[in-house]
């Protein structure tokens, strides 16, 4: 009965492939979010998506692209991989402008 | 948009003393103050927030206070314990939309027996 879920846990791949990372919640909110953690540690937000809008951080490239099949799920897609996309990356969701549950984190090695 | 900036990036006490750890925010429209523990390769868990019409929040050992003349606010924790060791996050959204959370860098706090 995991809050919120994601897969794969690790994800090992070359340079200029697709990969997708899949995320799903099942505690009924609003909005879903990916973060992206560098090797600093540095927590920064990616995307966040309810059922009304889908806001971008400016920052990231557009081979990112989130995919909402429904309230539940949003799923990240990253084409043409580069080794600086090496990350962990967390899906998250709550309700509006209240506590955010994180995923367990996908560790993207690009090599 | 909002800028979270976030001291020390590292701080070491003893245990059983006071840890405080110390964050500002650049926008004033920003309304909910979380502070998120992250252990080694686990995903950050909420231990504490506070929202701008509140000072100060308490639970057990770890409080937290907002200023919001000075847009800063801060993470205590008392009586700290080996299992406190872990990398604390603070952050700030202002909702009204799907904006997210806006992360401080992190301070890595070690519990020195």
């Amino acid at each position: 009965d995991t809050a919120v879920s994601q897969t794969p846990k690790y994800l090992v791949t070359q340079m200029g492939n697709d990969k997708s990372i899949k995320c799903e919640q099942n505690l009924g909110h609003d909005t879903m979010y990916w973060y992206k953690q560098d090797s600093k540690k540095f927590l920064k937000i990616m995307f966040s998506y309810n059922n009304k809008e889908l806001i971008i951080n400016e920052t990231v490239p557009n081979r990112f692209s989130p995919k909402s099949p429904d309230k539940a799920h949003l799923n990240l897609h990253i084409n043409s991989l580069e080794l600086g996309d090496s990350a962990v990356y967390f899906c998250a969701s709550s309700q509006l402008n209240t506590e955010a549950f994180f995923g367990q984190g996908t560790r993207l090695t690009v090599v | 948009g909002e800028n979270v900036e976030q001291h020390p990036s590292t701080l070491s006490v003893q245990e059983g003393d006071s840890a405080v750890i110390k964050c500002t925010y650049s926008d004033s429209a920003s309304n909910y103050f979380p502070w998120y523990k992250q252990e080694l390769g686990k995903r950050p868990q909420l231990i504490i927030d506070i929202r701008s019409n509140v000072g100060e929040k308490k639970d057990q050992r770890i409080a937290v206070t907002l200023n919001k003349t000075a847009k800063h606010f801060s993470l205590h924790i008392t009586e700290t314990q080996p299992e406190d060791s872990a990398v604390y996050f603070c952050a700030a959204s202002k909702g009204g939309g799907a904006d997210g959370l806006t992360f401080g860098k992190g301070t890595h706090l070690i519990i020195q027996p």
